[in-house]
């Protein structure tokens, strides 16, 4: 079955300098990816999702994410972050049946 | 967007105790909903897929006598975790696909945190 790795679980930084949390899947057949987000307080939400085409994919809030097939990796990014930012950022991967297995999450903390 | 609800967002309870956290869907029409639980530092772990009109679907190491899973109707589904024990405690989050979208557009609810003493 797929899954997906997420290292580092906390991350702090500072306000405006970059961001960017790793996700590696173990499948390697065709691919889909999702990054979600949850803001404290608030409900998990869908961030980005690569299913194929541009491996460059485009989310809200400013961050991407690229699809590298070579190294089994969907890395999310965000070159300058803001303290709305801080949030647990979870990569996931389709297991069928519109279920979802999940990493085990990054914590994030920006200061202001 | 769809909004998913859940209900308590937060209960304790004693040892023994059952308790049911209910997991609505809004706006629309859910014949499958999902519950997961997510302990402090973890990812959230898939436990089953509730389904409208029918059994639940279990997966590998989910107890089913102990979470009980009823999906009464399109927009109700409830789960009730039987003779709680501390080693229940967690946070349970439900979501659901709304009808004939794709993997990417579930809704998740807010989560509750159940604790037993």
């Amino acid at each position: 079955a797929q899954s997906v790795s997420q290292h580092n679980h906390h991350v702090i930084l500072s306000e405006a300098a970059s961001l960017e949390l790793g996700c590696n899947y173990s499948y390697g057949g065709t691919v889909n990816l999702f990054w979600y987000v949850q803001y404290p307080g608030q409900h998990l939400q869908l961030l980005l999702k690569y299913f194929s085409g541009d491996p460059l994919v485009k989310g809200i809030k400013g961050f991407e994410a690229e699809f590298i097939k070579s190294k089994f990796s969907f890395n999310l990014r965000k070159p300058s972050v803001q303290w709305s930012d801080t949030a647990e950022y979870f990569c996931a991967v389709p297991r069928g049946n519109n279920r979802l297995a999940f990493g085990k999450g990054n914590q994030v903390v920006v200061i202001p | 967007g769809a909004v998913v609800s859940q209900h308590p967002s937060r209960v304790i309870c004693k040892s023994g105790t059952s308790v049911k956290i209910e997991c609505r869907s809004l706006d629309f029409q859910a014949t499958t909903m999902f519950w997961y639980r997510q302990f402090p530092k973890q990812s959230l772990m898939l436990m089953a897929t509730s389904n409208e009109g029918s059994k639940a679907t279990y997966e590998q190491g989910v107890e089913k006598d102990k979470f009980l899973i009823n999906h009464a109707s399109l927009t109700l589904s409830t789960l009730t975790v039987t003779s709680a024990h501390p080693e229940d405690s967690s946070f349970y989050i439900c979501s659901a696909p709304p009808p004939g979208g794709v993997t990417d557009t579930q809704y998740f609810g807010p989560g509750t945190r159940l604790t037993v003493l």
